[in-house]
């Protein structure tokens, strides 16, 4: 099956620094990836759609200045947490699409565990 | 290696009882997660399991057998609106997710 990776798998860092969040999927190409934040009750919540080329879509309460996404390329979408507070500190899962429509399925990476102290 | 085998489809009646299965092999296990993903939509959390055993959440349950590295989703008194993607995830040692392709689930009337 496809599969989707995610780098590093866990971080941590110091408050006010930047972090880098690599998705990639290996097997194949997606115009379209999605970054999730799992919670502590486990629910996911859609941060962004990020699309090839073109610049993300945000959810409603998700800072785009905080929250940076670039999607370069059709295997790699990137998420880099500026400023980093310690109320960023959770799990991070990047998904990717393929296909369209009915034949769409989206895969998941591994996530990333990141701690901000 | 490490793997997740859940059914890529399953149809079911309406009013009825389904039953998805996912086996899953791991380094160290730290839990299994079953989400619900309607076309379009982010994944809604249904059910964590760690221990063995039934987990009953009104008309979804979840089981685990961690010896036998086996979980097993069951829907009752399916509606129409239970029609969806169903995706298995094991969490490993290192507390990463392993993922099911998902089951996609079509409830006829």
């Amino acid at each position: 099956g496809a599969v989707v990776s995610q780098h590093p798998s866990r971080v941590i860092c110091k408050s006010g620094t930047s972090v880098k969040i690599e998705c990639r999927s290996l097997d194949f190409q997606a115009t379209t990836m999605f970054w999730y934040r799992q919670f502590p009750k486990k629910s996911l919540m859609l941060m962004a759609t990020s699309n090839e080329g073109s610049k993300a879509t945000y959810e409603q309460g998700v800072e785009k200045d905080k929250f940076l996404i670039n999607h370069a390329s059709l295997t790699l979408s990137t998420l880099t947490v500026t400023s980093a507070h310690p109320e960023d500190s959770s799990f991070y899962i990047c998904s990717a699409r393929k296909g369209e429509g009915d034949q769409e399925t989206q895969y998941f990476g591994p996530g990333t565990r990141l701690l901000v102290l | 290696g490490q793997n997740i085998d859940q059914p890529t489809e399953m149809t079911a009646t309406e009013g009825a009882i389904v039953q998805i299965n996912c086996t899953y092999q791991t380094s160290g296990f730290n839990g299994l997660f079953w989400y619900q993903q309607h076309a379009g939509e982010a994944p809604t959390f249904l059910s964590y399991n760690v221990l063995d055993g039934l987990e009953e959440k009104g008309r979804f349950s979840s089981f685990l057998s961690r010896s036998k590295g086996y979980s097993y989703l069951l829907l009752k008194e399916l509606q129409m609106k239970d029609s969806a993607s169903y995706l298995c995830a094991a969490q490993d040692s290192n507390y990463q997710l392993i993922w099911g392709a998902g089951t996609k689930l079509i409830i006829k009337p």
